[in-house]
């Protein structure tokens, strides 16, 4: 019930071209899911959160889709560029709550 | 504004040693979390402060234990340390819980 699913682990995708990572929770108490980005050698950075009292969010090039009946929600990244390459972390929680639980994380290798 | 600073950057300890990892919270931010991340497990909770409180604690066994003290400021400590315990350990502050977290670069242990 606490799990965040993540997939795909790794995905290449040519510059310009549309990065989608997925992701599936169990816990229908969760009301906050952040997406993180993090590059090798520092911490994850915060890129995009959303409630799930809307059904996407958009800031410049990244979206957030939200789906409350399936219990999913997915990072779209539109025309990738290779400084996207990175590792992506959906985490999710409660509004009050004081941790994130983070999916597995995916790689994502954006190539010129 | 400063980030998150964590010391030491690196570091490498003998099975069955102690160690203590600090970390400085943004200023302002009350609420100090602890994650650990590994390859395998990829990223988990070990606990919360706030105002030098432990508000929530993972699953992990009582050799983790942490503190904050009156000006935010958290440490972490790992008793009789264990190859597995090997992982990079970050820490994240915030005005409060999960929201708007940012993380520090992190401090890599390693337990030989």
């Amino acid at each position: 019930q606490q799990q965040v699913k993540q997939s795909p682990q790794s995905l290449i995708v040519q510059k310009g071209g549309i990065s989608i990572i997925n992701c599936a929770y169990e816990n229908t108490a969760f009301d906050y899911f952040p997406w993180y980005q993090q590059f090798p050698g520092k911490g994850p950075a915060l890129l995009i959160a959303i409630r799930p009292d809307v059904s996407e969010k958009k800031e410049g090039r990244f979206t957030i889709s939200f789906n409350k009946s399936a219990k999913q929600f997915s990072l779209h990244i539109m025309d990738s560029q290779p400084g996207d390459s990175a590792t992506y972390f959906c985490a999710a929680s409660t509004q009050a709550g004081t941790a994130l639980i983070f999916g597995k994380g995916t790689t994502l290798s954006v190539s010129s | 504004k400063a980030g998150v600073t964590q010391t030491p950057r690196y570091l490498i300890k003998t099975r069955g040693q102690q160690v203590t990892l600090s970390c400085s919270p943004i200023s302002g931010h009350r609420s100090v979390s602890w994650y650990q991340q590994t390859p395998g497990q990829g990223l988990q909770f070990l606990f919360e402060y706030f105002s030098e409180t432990q508000r929530n604690k993972g699953n992990f066994p009582g050799r983790f234990s942490g503190r904050q003290f009156s000006n935010s400021r958290s440490e972490m400590n790992v008793s009789t340390l264990e190859l597995g315990d090997s992982a990079l350990y970050l820490c994240a502050s915030s005005l409060e819980g999960v929201n708007g977290y940012t993380f520090g670069s992190g401090t890599r242990l390693t337990v030989v």
